[in-house]
């Protein structure tokens, strides 16, 4: 069955940096675009960044534009966000999240990673 | 951006009773070349990721119970749970997939038993 695991999160310090990790199983990974999605503790979802299926198509939210950096390795079924100058907002649960094509819903979720930015 | 808001935010219906849960967004979110409106509504229980439970509006994903149906077009659009389970207990999102980036959801609305 579809399994999206999530794995890095942490604690880190404000201007910190953490290296999120989203391991897939159970489809053919290169087919599908894959986002990166967060919430809040006790806020709801906001998308966070995109990557085509290939990883030609990079598209990030306003918020964590020229701090975060998607990418992807097909070959190991794995998708990635690097975290650059973390800040007390970006506290929240980070789900990897897949879609069958660009304009689509999200179908499957991982069950998150929590990463908490505080002195 | 388009921008989705929901009505109301939180509800508690009694067990067996009709709940109903209300989005709209900024502009239509209508394909005109396909008449599919881009639009899903997920279920998130506590502890637990999204779930998607419909899509095109109205469709039900594999194995979501036949007591959740969506509807509406355009801008606004309606979720029910039309008798509702102890086991429906949960944040319900809506969301549009219209205009990506970015993909926007709903604020959410908390359904609890009455």
């Amino acid at each position: 069955q579809v399994q999206l695991v999530e794995s890095g999160g942490g604690l880190v310090k404000p201007g910190g940096s953490l290296r999120l990790s989203c391991a897939a199983s159970g489809f053919t990974f290169s087919d599908y675009y894959m986002s990166w999605i967060r919430q809040a503790p006790g806020k709801g979802l906001e998308w966070v960044s995109y990557i085509s299926s290939s990883g030609s198509t990079i598209y990030y939210a306003d918020s964590v534009k020229g701090r975060f950096t998607i990418s992807r390795d097909n070959a190991k079924n794995s998708l990635y966000l690097q975290m650059n100058s973390l800040r007390a907002e970006d506290t929240a649960v980070y789900y990897c999240a897949s879609r069958g094509y660009s304009y689509a819903p999200f179908d499957y979720w991982g069950q998150g990673t929590l990463v908490t930015v505080s002195s | 951006d388009i921008v989705m808001t929901q009505s109301p935010d939180s509800l508690a219906v009694s067990l067996g009773e009709r709940a109903t849960i209300n989005c709209k967004s900024s502009q239509s979110v209508l394909y005109s070349s396909n008449n599919k409106n881009y639009l899903a509504w997920y279920q998130q229980k506590p502890g637990q990721p999204p779930k998607l439970l419909i899509y095109w509006a109205s469709t039900r994903e594999s194995g979501v119970p036949d007591r959740f149906s969506g509807s509406g077009s355009g801008t606004d659009f309606t979720l029910t749970i039309s008798s509702l389970q102890a086991e429906d207990v949960a944040v319900y999102y809506c969301q549009q997939y219209y205009s990506t980036p970015p993909s926007t959801f709903g604020p959410g609305t908390k359904v609890d038993i009455k």
